[in-house]
């Protein structure tokens, strides 16, 4: 089945360091997109491709950053500028016709 | 820039009907998305407008009015499952979300 896998569902980052969350889709999706979600808050956009070898910052990309060296893959790495990393992180793809957002499961990242 | 408002909270009883709005101020635009999200899990499609009008889907129906930058999600006979945030996001060169509207279906 198709479909977007983001791994690993829990995270846990120390003082410093960075860390990648993994995001993967099999659907041929041109667009990707990452999201942060604070609890009862909205999807706020961290960075988006729109195509291999190319992306854009969002509305928070401060703290973060991503590559996308295949269509397959956009993972995003938390680096240690970002002093607030707790978060739900969502990542999610766009088809041609752009009439479905398709979500990843998440990833809870915390802080020890 | 994009503003995108919805109430925060909103509770209704089982078998009711509600209606939750959206509004947004954006410079471009490409259509309209709802989303429906339980707590700890991603969120799940629910609709999409991209011309003026309503679109029905079963018991969720979603409108769209792109002059007035107007939208909402009607839910009928509302069930306890129903009970999530729901999300409004419009789409631009990426979709950017609402902060989203609790609803409590009570029994």
């Amino acid at each position: 089945d198709g479909g977007i896998t983001q791994s690993p569902k829990y995270l846990f980052r120390k003082e410093g360091q960075n860390v990648t969350l993994s995001c993967e889709q099999n659907l041929n999706h041109d667009a990707m997109y990452w999201y942060r979600q604070d609890p009862g808050q909205g999807l706020r956009l961290i960075y988006y491709s729109q195509i291999v070898n190319d992306f854009q910052k969002g509305d928070i990309a401060e703290g973060y950053s991503v590559s996308r060296e295949k269509k397959e893959s956009f993972p995003l790495t938390v680096t240690s500028a970002q002093k607030n990393p707790t978060a739900f992180y969502l990542c999610a793809s766009l088809g041609a016709t752009n009439e479905k957002l398709f979500f990843g499961s998440g990833t809870q990242l915390s802080v020890l | 820039g994009q503003n995108i408002d919805q109430p925060t909270e909103m509770t209704a009883t089982e078998g009711a009907i509600v209606q939750i709005n959206c509004t947004y101020q954006t410079s471009g635009f490409n259509g309209l998305f709802w989303y429906q999200q339980h707590a700890g899990e991603a969120p799940t499609f629910l609709s999409y407008n991209v011309l003026d009008g309503l679109e029905e889907k079963g018991r969720f129906s979603s409108f769209l009015s792109r002059s007035k930058g107007y939208s909402y999600l009607l839910l009928k006979e509302l069930q306890m499952k129903d009970s999530a945030s729901y999300l409004c996001a419009v789409y631009r060169t990426a979709l950017i979300f609402g902060k989203g509207t609790t609803l409590s279906v009570s029994s």
